[in-house]
């Protein structure tokens, strides 16, 4: 399978803990973006990368959540000291042109903080 | 900035029927309009996108949508559903600066088939 993938699935933590999710894109992608959906609601732009540069940042983006793409390969997400308020599925997505409309998005991953 | 309206968040279809989700857009500069869909289980799945040229896209598994600049819509539509079409749909918009960086989605319309 050479999609999108997103490690962990699902992601249950007790409120103050550090949880990080790691997301590999398409191989050939050299954009990576992620986004946060809560529950009844669509996703939400957090952040993206070409290669490994860190292009912009949402304002949902507080300082206890870090992303890095290092070699522009796969990419991580941390998050510190979780919070209630940061459960929701974080989804991961990958492009090769920022221009032809197509974002190719990953299963996502399902943080529960208790 | 943009903002995406998705009027119905659910809508249940008999099979064989036809069926139109809504979407209206607010943004104060040219955008590219996207649907996306998620079937169970599934991640997020491009079904068509507008970027410029004819107003009238058409997209994967028979849906095609028309861009109304007037009416600020983007108004999914299929002649004939199928129980496989059941799944979530999300409209989204960006800003044509941005290509597809940065989407506004809507909240999206659970389509339901009904045998």
């Amino acid at each position: 399978d050479t999609g999108v993938s997103q490690d962990p699935r699902h992601k249950i933590t007790k409120r103050g803990q550090n949880v990080t999710f790691r997301c590999d894109p398409i191989s050939e992608h050299n954009r990576l973006y992620w986004y946060r959906q809560t529950l009844g609601q669509g996703p939400e732009f957090l952040t993206y990368f070409q290669n490994e540069a860190q292009l912009e940042k949402s304002r949902l983006l507080s300082d206890r959540f870090s992303a890095e793409r290092p070699k522009g390969s796969f990419s991580t997400l941390e998050i510190q000291r979780t919070e209630q308020g940061d459960s929701a599925m974080y989804l991961c997505a990958s492009s090769f042109d920022w221009r032809n409309g197509e974002l190719f998005f990953g299963e996502g991953s399902r943080l529960t903080v208790l | 900035a943009q903002s995406v309206t998705q009027l119905d968040s659910q809508v249940p279809v008999f099979e064989e029927a036809p069926v139109e989700l809504r979407c209206n857009y607010s943004s104060s500069v040219s955008v590219y309009l996207f649907w996306y869909v998620q079937y169970p289980n599934q991640g997020l799945q491009l079904l068509l996108k507008y970027l410029s040229g004819s107003t009238l896209v058409k997209g994967i598994n028979g849906f095609e949508a028309e861009f109304n600049k007037s009416q600020t819509s983007f108004h999914l539509r299929k002649p004939s559903v199928h129980i496989s079409d059941t799944a979530e749909y999300f409209c989204a918009v960006s800003d044509l600066n941005f290509g597809n960086e940065k989407l506004t989605f809507g909240t999206g319309t659970r389509l339901t088939i009904i045998p």
